[in-house]
């Protein structure tokens, strides 16, 4: 089972800011990636898939990169809306796909 | 538009049964990945089962042997039977739509339903 880390587990940030959530997978996974935003008492939503590829009405301050088994999602500007939990799966080597544990978004 | 709803969560209790559902529409069940995911309370996600559009279908290790994954596809319904029910599974279950399982590596999932409870106590 590939196990992914994400780090920091909570990110205070100010609105505005630019942030860089982390994302490390215990082995390869390509470029097999994808990110979710959930707000609280609401069904995660798609950002990020293949790496790097926006979902369908995804702004464009949302970016991801990476390959392999180091990841990242890039906030380029925080928005109020942006506060939330995100998580990131391999979908590379599966069953079972998994997540990681999350990155909560707070307001500083 | 392409939209999930899930339906039949609730109370039960150890070893009891539970039956959810999930209705699709804007799209066919039966052409894509159907996943269902899972949310204890305050914790992550994680995977419980998927069904591909020829009727395989895979499960966590926490409920293999105990859940089953079907799909009606003349109602255009998953569903996920969940029987020997323990605390341990009480959670938001979503179902979530994957990619074309004719394809690989496409098992992202969008969109997602709004989920429904099941709590086992």
């Amino acid at each position: 089972e590939i196990v992914m880390t994400q780090s920091p587990a909570t990110l205070s940030v100010s609105p505005g800011e630019r942030v860089t959530l982390s994302c490390r997978a215990s082995q390869t996974v390509s470029s097999n990636v994808a990110w979710y935003q959930q707000k609280p008492g609401q069904a995660p939503r798609l950002l990020i898939y293949s790496r790097s590829t926006r979902a369908t009405g995804i702004p464009a301050r949302f970016s991801g990169s990476g390959y392999g088994t180091e990841f990242t999602l890039t906030i380029s500007s925080l928005q109020s809306e942006d506060f939330a939990v995100y998580y990131c799966q391999q979908y590379d080597n599966w069953p079972p796909i998994t997540f990681g544990q999350g990155t909560r978004l707070e307001i500083k | 538009e392409v939209q999930l709803v899930e339906s039949g969560g609730g109370l039960v209790q150890p070893g009891g049964s539970l039956r959810l559902s999930c209705a699709a529409s804007g799209f066919g069940v039966s052409s894509n990945f159907m996943n269902w995911v899972r949310q204890a309370p305050g914790k992550g996600l994680q995977w419980v089962s998927v069904i591909y559009s020829g009727g395989r279908a895979y499960y966590a290790d926490s409920v293999k042997g105990r859940f089953t994954v079907s799909r009606d596809n003349s109602k255009n319904i998953l569903y996920l039977q969940m029987n020997s029910l323990r605390a341990e599974d009480t959670a938001v279950y979503y179902c979530a739509r994957g990619g074309d399982s004719a394809m690989v590596n496409v098992n992202w999932f969008d969109p997602w339903g709004q989920g429904t409870l099941v709590t086992v106590s």
